[in-house]
């Protein structure tokens, strides 16, 4: 069974510019969450999707967003990206509906901001 | 209230001992604690989890411990090996509300000395 797939793995952008990250859930996994990895923050949630619809967000500016399609597959996008920005962004899915609770991650895109 | 403590920061422990790693939350709401464990390049991976209805669980080498009054838990490593060498994380969710968003602790470095 395919994990979760995140793309791309290393992408490097200048202020100001705008990216879109990709991740494709475990099939079967109709939730994925985002998170934000860095040295001194840790992991912050970033949003969850679920059937298509936003269900929770962290606290990050307006200029992150997502979306979720109907295969699951889920985007984020940031805009008027800024040297904090850079961070390894963390996609996860679930089995929403057994209350497991596992997370399961991909091995993240890691965006540096110049 | 969304915070999760967790410390030490960063651990050494010789092959053969025990390493322990402590988290610490406010929000009485959480009611599922897991422990994640990642490899440099890897995403996070769940390693074994707890819920407060019982006192400590465990897995293998791995144990969690859990006391509810003092709302802390924390994650024992018995026989440390090498290849335990990772960051953990520990992190709490409100899991009845069935969300893919986890608060995490911010992590503790790893290292078993051969």
């Amino acid at each position: 069974k395919a994990g979760v797939t995140q793309t791309p793995r290393y992408l490097i952008k200048t202020r100001g510019q705008q990216v879109t990250l990709s991740c494709s859930p475990i099939s079967g996994h109709r939730s994925v969450s985002w998170y934000q990895q860095t040295p001194g923050q840790g992991l912050q949630f970033l949003f969850e999707y679920f059937s298509e619809t936003q269900r929770n967000k962290g606290n990050f500016p307006g200029r992150f967003s997502g979306r979720q399609f109907s295969n699951s597959r889920s985007e984020m996008n940031v805009s008027t990206l800024e040297l904090g920005d850079s961070a390894l962004y963390l996609c996860a899915s679930s089995r929403s509906g057994t209350n497991t609770g596992e997370l399961f991650f991909g091995e993240g895109s890691r965006l540096t901001v110049l | 209230q969304q915070q999760v403590k967790q410390s030490p920061q960063s651990l050494i422990v010789q092959k053969g001992g025990i390493s322990i790693i402590n988290c610490a939350y406010e929000n009485t709401a959480f009611d599922y604690f897991p422990w994640y464990q990642q490899f440099p390049g890897k995403g996070p991976a769940l390693l074994i989890a707890i819920r407060p209805d019982v006192s400590e669980k465990k897995e293998g080498r791995f144990t969690i411990s859990f006391n509810k009054s003092a709302k802390q838990f924390s994650l024992h490593i018995m026989d440390s090996q090498p290849g335990d060498s990772a960051t953990y994380f520990c992190a709490a969710s409100p899991i009845s509300s069935n969300t893919g968003k986890l608060i995490f602790g911010q992590g503790t470095t790893l290292q078993v000395k051969p």
